[in-house]
């Protein structure tokens, strides 16, 4: 069974405080991986793209990694802004179907 | 830009009502899809799209239907609402020249 499972469900920081996000998936056909930002009441904003193993991308104090079988999201030297919720996905195409499939999402909060 | 819009925003329905949701795009996108998300669960597919004429079941396509009349809208409908139903809901869409999907603000729906 298809499935994208991100940890941890809530993850608490001080500002300053580095750390990571992971996102392990068990899925057919992966044509990529998806880290998106969700802030409360809104849709969810798009941050990065990784289409193989090995694959790094970087934007201001976020990195994201992709491995054969999970992806980390690494937050460096974290600010209050940079909490939200942070979503990881799939675009799976197997058997002509191109599904786009959601973990549950990291809750950051990150104090002062 | 409009991008990708919800209509309505916000809307109560009591249980056994009917309403159709509406996603329209302006990017000429292929693939369309309909999510819910509810508290701790993430975002989770209902129905998909892969281009006009054509919808799938997602996950949790139970007490939905949507249409896909033309490229540019996504319905989604609720035939018979119940309170389980109660919940935000985003439209998505991908096109084939994109590295990523664009999401509309969401609808909040309460089935009471």
């Amino acid at each position: 069974e298809d499935q994208v499972t991100q940890s941890p469900e809530a993850l608490r920081l001080q500002e300053g405080e580095s750390s990571s996000l992971n996102c392990s998936y068990t899925v057919s056909g992966l044509r990529g991986l998806f880290w998106y930002r969700q802030d409360p009441g809104k849709g969810p904003e798009f941050l990065f793209t990784l289409y193989s193993a090995g694959e790094e991308k970087e934007k201001e104090r976020l990195k994201a990694t992709l491995t054969k079988k999970e992806s980390f999201l690494h937050i460096t030297a974290p600010k209050p802004e940079d909490s939200a919720t942070y979503l990881c996905a799939v675009h799976q195409a197997w058997d002509s179907s191109y599904k786009l499939i959601f973990g549950s999402g990291t809750r950051l909060l990150v104090r002062p | 830009n409009a991008g990708v819009t919800q209509t309505p925003k916000f809307r109560v329905l009591k249980t056994g009502q009917s309403m159709t949701l509406l996603c329209a795009q302006d990017m000429n996108h292929e693939y369309m899809y309909w999510y819910r998300q509810d508290p701790g669960m993430g975002l989770r597919l209902i129905h998909y799209s892969v281009g006009e004429g054509t919808t799938a079941k997602g996950e949790v396509p139970d007490g939905y239907n949507v249409s896909r009349l033309k490229k540019q809208n996504f319905l989604l409908g609720l035939e018979s609402a119940a309170p389980s139903q109660t919940s935000v809901y985003f439209c998505a869409s991908w096109g084939l020249l994109n590295t990523e999907a664009f999401f509309g603000q969401g609808t909040r729906l309460t089935v009471v």
